[in-house]
């Protein structure tokens, strides 16, 4: 099956600084990757997403690449504010399952 | 519109009892899914269905069972709860199949003692 590696572990940042996570996935099937938020206490929500036909997809101060021939894909967040302060999960799909990365908790210090 | 539902929020177990989470969605979304949440960990996938009367095994279904007689609900069931399955679990559904957003439920906090 799919299997999904995230890093860093955490990342402390200061705020209006950028913050980058990278994930790399083993299933050549899997066509759909989104990134979740999960502020705590919380459930995971979808902040942004790409599909296996897009390199890039941006959304204001987040965005994302996908590189699907070193099977790689990252978060970028830009002029972080203390909202920004997280878990967040990346995940690939291959229609049928979804599987998660082990998280990265972000840190913007004021 | 309520979304995902989950019901209890929080529960205590005593080893070898039984249980059912409970999950509902209004969305009429065709795939329903279970994860478990533990430190470090990540989401895994337990079990998920594309469709009333569909179901199939997720990353670590052991221990658990699951059915789905109507398009809302997904319960999942704990045959003899152990403390490994001491946990947060997330029910999520999503329209079509795991390719789109999944919308996921308030969670419930289970204690296996």
């Amino acid at each position: 099956g799919e299997n999904v590696e995230q890093h860093p572990s955490t990342l402390s940042v200061q705020e209006g600084d950028s913050a980058v996570i990278k994930c790399t996935y083993s299933d050549s099937a899997s066509n759909y990757f989104p990134w979740y938020k999960q502020e705590l206490g919380k459930r995971p929500q979808l902040i942004i997403d790409i599909r296996s036909n897009v390199g890039e997809k941006k959304d204001q101060r987040i965005a994302v690449t996908l590189n699907k021939t070193a099977k790689h894909f990252s978060l970028h967040i830009t002029e972080t504010q203390p909202e920004d302060s997280a878990v967040y999960f990346c995940a690939g799909s291959n229609d049928y399952k979804l599987s998660f990365g082990a998280g990265t908790t972000v840190t913007v210090r004021a | 519109n309520a979304g995902v539902t989950q019901t209890p929020k929080f529960q205590v177990l005593k080893t070898g009892q039984s249980m059912t989470l409970q999950c509902a969605q209004d969305m009429n979304h065709e795939y329903m899914s279970w994860y478990r949440q533990d430190p470090g960990m990540g989401l895994r996938l337990i079990h998920y269905s594309v469709g009333a009367g569909i179901t199939d095994q997720g990353e670590v279904p052991n221990g658990y069972n699951v059915s789905r007689s109507t398009t809302e609900d997904f319960p999942l069931r704990l045959l003899s709860a152990a403390p490994s399955q001491t946990s947060v679990y997330f029910c999520a559904s999503s329209y079509g199949d795991s390719n789109t957003e999944a919308f996921f439920g308030q969670g419930t906090r289970l204690t296996v003692v």
